[in-house]
């Protein structure tokens, strides 16, 4: 099955810098890559995906870069803010969501 | 438009004894999925619905965990018997085939 690895595990910012977060996948044959968010307590939120046949997507401070060939996808936060604060996990899918196990990244004032 | 629905938010109870988790999907939604998270873990697939047909029940553990999805709408997860092992959020999800799916907000089971 899909194997989904992420990093880093945490990661602290501080507001306005930018934040980075990395996920590799050993399957080929996904071609879905969304990215969620997940405030404590809370469901996870779809914040932004990529689909195989697009190298990157950006929605306002939030882009999101693929390399199929190396099966590697990132997560790109931009001008961070303290509500950016939150786990974050990568997803990569040919039919189910197979997840990392999430980047508790904290934007400090 | 109502997004997935689960119930109980919260379950508390003694090992061995049964419990049962229910998801009302988004309206539409042909494809469900149950997953468990535990704590300070990303969600982990149990099963994968499409309408009633479980399509992927490979890592339901069959012994003591059972699904259905009897009308091709609405789910229940059950346990039985629940062990201390088993303390997790329980997370419903749906899509329409898009493979975009949403989440419920979980039931947080307790087992004490």
């Amino acid at each position: 099955g899909e194997n989904v690895e992420q990093h880093p595990s945490t990661l602290s910012v501080q507001e306005g810098d930018s934040a980075v977060i990395k996920c590799t996948y050993s399957d080929s044959a996904s071609n879905y890559f969304p990215w969620y968010k997940q405030e404590l307590g809370k469901r996870p939120q779809l914040i932004i995906d990529i689909r195989s046949n697009v190298g990157e997507k950006k929605d306002q401070r939030i882009a999101v870069t693929l390399n199929k060939t190396a099966k590697h996808f990132s997560l790109h936060i931009t001008e961070t803010q303290p509500e950016d604060s939150a786990v974050y996990f990568c997803a990569a899918t040919l039919y189910a969501l197979n997840f990392g196990k999430g980047t508790s990244l904290l934007v400090t004032p | 438009e109502a997004g997935v629905v689960q119930s109980p938010r919260y379950k508390i109870i003694e090992k061995k004894q049964p419990v049962a988790f229910w998801c009302n999907p988004i309206s539409g939604h042909n494809t469900l999925y149950w997953y468990r998270q535990n704590l300070g873990q990303g969600p982990e697939l149990l099963i994968r619905y499409e309408n009633e047909e479980a399509v992927d029940d490979s890592q339901l553990p069959k012994d003591r965990f059972s699904a259905e999805r009897l009308k091709g709408v609405d789910s229940t997860l059950k346990i039985q018997p629940a062990e201390l092992g088993d303390s997790a959020v329980y997370l419903c999800a749906s899509s329409s085939g898009t493979l975009e799916a949403f989440f419920g907000q979980g039931t947080r089971l307790t087992v004490v």
